[in-house]
Parts: structure tokens; C-alpha cells; sequence
């Protein structure tokens, strides 16, 4: 069974541009999660999907990030227009039930310029 | 605030040898989960252990296991006889609610 994965791998912008980071959740998990960790940060928590709808997007910087989780499946992070702080790893995890053990994808390095 | 943190940034260890990566987290709730995490690199992030709170026997995984201190609010991961694959960055995280709150990791290198 594949695990959760993210695209792209890498992205390098330029301050001010648009990114779109997807996630693709383990198949038949309803819960999704965005973390992000600036470099040599802890790892914080952005947001928390149950199906489509937002449960929790406490963690979300600023106006400038929308996530979306359309037919609740696949979920889009975009970032507009970015700043120089929001360079980073931005982590994507989900769970079949919100107490269950969340599965990590590999993670989106994020560099603005 | 609750908070989790992992006081060394890098460790080193001999191959075979034993290393115990430390964790102090501060929480008021009296029920929960503590969990290490490990990212190899370039690889996404998986479990290695988790504990719970009202546990107080501590976790083992194999060559991993815990030092659980609910009094002190301590979770250290000792790595007996360590493998280069051990390799790592590992993180302490604990789960408030629906999230995991994580401190800043703590890269492991293992010598051969």
C-alpha cells in the first residue's frame, strides 16, 4: 500500500511568486494534517482535515496560506504571495481516525528567495 | 504553553553502542501520548515508539526503549546497540488533542 506522498519534492521561488504544494494521503484516511518546520525549528502544526472540512486551523500563519482538501482525497497547501519566512519543510500526515497514528509523506522543501 | 524540548542538537554514537537522545515536555493535562519520531535522510518521518501517559510501565521496541518520568515530565529514547541505520534525526513529540506539538530534533550520527 503506498504511503502518504507530496509534490514536489523541492521548490524554489522567488518572494512573492505562488507555490502549490498536494498531498496525497494513505488511501481510505480521512484525517489530514499540514506541519511545517522552519529550519533548525521544532516541527509545528498548520492544520487538521476530517474528510473535506477544516477541523482545526489554528496553526496557519497568516491569510496567505489556503489549504483545500476538495472530495476530501488529495489536499493543496498554497502559499500567496510568499514571504522569505516561509521557507521550510512543510509535512503532510494523515490518519484514519483522529486518535490513530498519523502517517508522515516525505515532506516539500520550500526555499523563497 | 505547552511545549516540548530536546535539548541536544546532535549526538554521536559508536556502531553497536548505546545512546539515550533526551526529551522534556511540558503539558497539564494528565493524559496523553509521548511519542519519538525518526526522519532518515531524504526519507519521510516514521514512528519508533510511543508511550502513554497513565502507563507507567515504559515502552520497548525492540533495540529502542523509553525512560518515562511523568513526575518530571521526561521522555528519553535509548538506541541499544546502534546500527548506521540508526541515522537519523529523531523528534520527541507529545499529542495535544488532534495534533502533535514536536520539539526541534536531535540529529543522530552513528560511527563506524
Amino acid at each position: 500500500e503506498a504511503g502518504v506522498t507530496q509534490f514536489p519534492s523541492h521548490s524554489v521561488i522567488e518572494k512573492g511568486q505562488t507555490v502549490t504544494l498536494r498531498c496525497d494521503p494513505i488511501s481510505g484516511h480521512d484525517n489530514l494534517y499540514w506541519y511545517r518546520r522552519v529550519m533548525g525549528k521544532e516541527i509545528k502544526f498548520l492544520l487538521h482535515f476530517v474528510k473535506e472540512s477544516k477541523q482545526d486551523e489554528s496553526g496557519m500563519p497568516n491569510n496567505r496560506f489556503l489549504a483545500e482538501r476538495t472530495g476530501g482525497t488529495y489536499s493543496t497547501l498554497k502559499v500567496q504571495p510568499a514571504e522569505l519566512e516561509d521557507s521550510g519543510v512543510y509535512f503532510c500526515a494523515s490518519s484514519w481516525r483522529a486518535y490513530n497514528e498519523q502517517f508522515f509523506g516525505p515532506g516539500t522543501r520550500l526555499t523563497v528567495l | 504553553a505547552q511545549t516540548v524540548t530536546q535539548s541536544q542538537p546532535e549526538m554521536s554514537v559508536q556502531e553497536a553502542e548505546t545512546v539515550t537522545l533526551s526529551c522534556t515536555y511540558d503539558t497539564s493535562e494528565s493524559d496523553y501520548y509521548l511519542f519519538w519520531y525518526k526522519q532518515p535522510p531524504s526519507r519521510q518521518m516514521i514512528l519508533v515508539i510511543r508511550q502513554e501517559a497513565y502507563k507507567q510501565q515504559n515502552a520497548t521496541e525492540n533495540r529502542f526503549s523509553v525512560n518515562f518520568q511523568k513526575a518530571a515530565k521526561s521522555f528519553s529514547l535509548k538506541i541499544s546497540d546502534s546500527q548506521l541505520g540508526d541515522a537519523a534525526m529523531y523528534f520527541c513529540a507529545y499529542r495535544r488533542g488532534n495534533k502533535l506539538v514536536f520539539g526541534a530534533g536531535t540529529i543522530l550520527r552513528v560511527k563506524s
